[in-house]
């Protein structure tokens, strides 16, 4: 079955500190993968995608992830976290045109 | 507007009451979608509409379920009979086109107690 996965459920970092969050997929061909940023009472806010090409895609807000087809996976990551980055975040991918898949989501804690 | 935009932002139904959540996609777009996200939960592809025609509805979890985009623009996610299971946030996108970047509304949080 075609499924998104982000091992880690909370992640804590300190302020200034590198990010990185996982998501791997499973599905027959390699779908567009997508990172979404979801902040409390505020709708999903698309970070970065990717169709092809270049496997590494510069996103919004200082991010970036790294397509890794060996690996099934698309890593997301930030060199350093600001306060604001403090949210949820979503992997997703679509085979077809248009239905996404999530991942279940990673919660992101920045501290002090 | 210059984003997506639902209504209500929240809503309480006893359970057996029927709900109607509204979605107004982006002025222009051509598709739009529904989704449903439980609480700790990536949200869950409903169902999506290209202009008024309903183009897969896969996702709808039972027959109590109902959307409309009856003027290819407004959308309307109907709910009958909610159970407490229907509780969680139902989050609309649009797009310019199948494929191109979906851009979410706030969603609705539907509680059914």
């Amino acid at each position: 079955a075609q499924s998104v996965t982000q091992p880690d459920i909370h992640i804590t970092v300190s302020e200034g500190a590198s990010l990185e969050l996982r998501c791997n997929y499973s599905y027959g061909a390699t779908p567009y993968l997508f990172w979404y940023v979801q902040s409390p009472g505020q709708g999903l806010q698309l970070l970065l995608k990717y169709f092809s090409g270049d496997t590494l895609v510069q996103g919004i807000k200082g991010f970036e992830a790294e397509f890794k087809r060996s690996q099934s996976s698309f890593n997301l990551r930030k060199p350093s976290v600001h306060w604001s980055d403090a949210a949820e975040y979503f992997c997703a991918a679509a085979l077809n045109d248009y239905k996404l898949s999530f991942g279940a989501g990673t919660t992101v804690t920045v501290r002090a | 507007g210059a984003g997506v935009s639902q209504s209500p932002r929240y809503k309480v139904a006893k359970r057996g009451q029927d709900v109607a959540l509204r979605c107004d996609p982006i002025s222009g777009h051509v598709s739009l979608f529904w989704y449903q996200q439980a609480l700790g939960q990536g949200p869950e592809f409903l169902t999506y509409f290209q202009n008024e025609a309903q183009l897969d509805k896969s996702g709808l979890p039972s027959d109590r379920f109902f959307a409309e985009r009856p003027e290819g623009s407004v959308s309307t996610l109907k709910i009958q009979r909610t159970q407490q299971e229907d509780s969680a946030v139902y989050l609309c996108a649009s797009s310019s086109l199948a494929g191109e970047t979906q851009y979410f509304g706030p969603g609705t949080r539907l509680l059914v107690l």
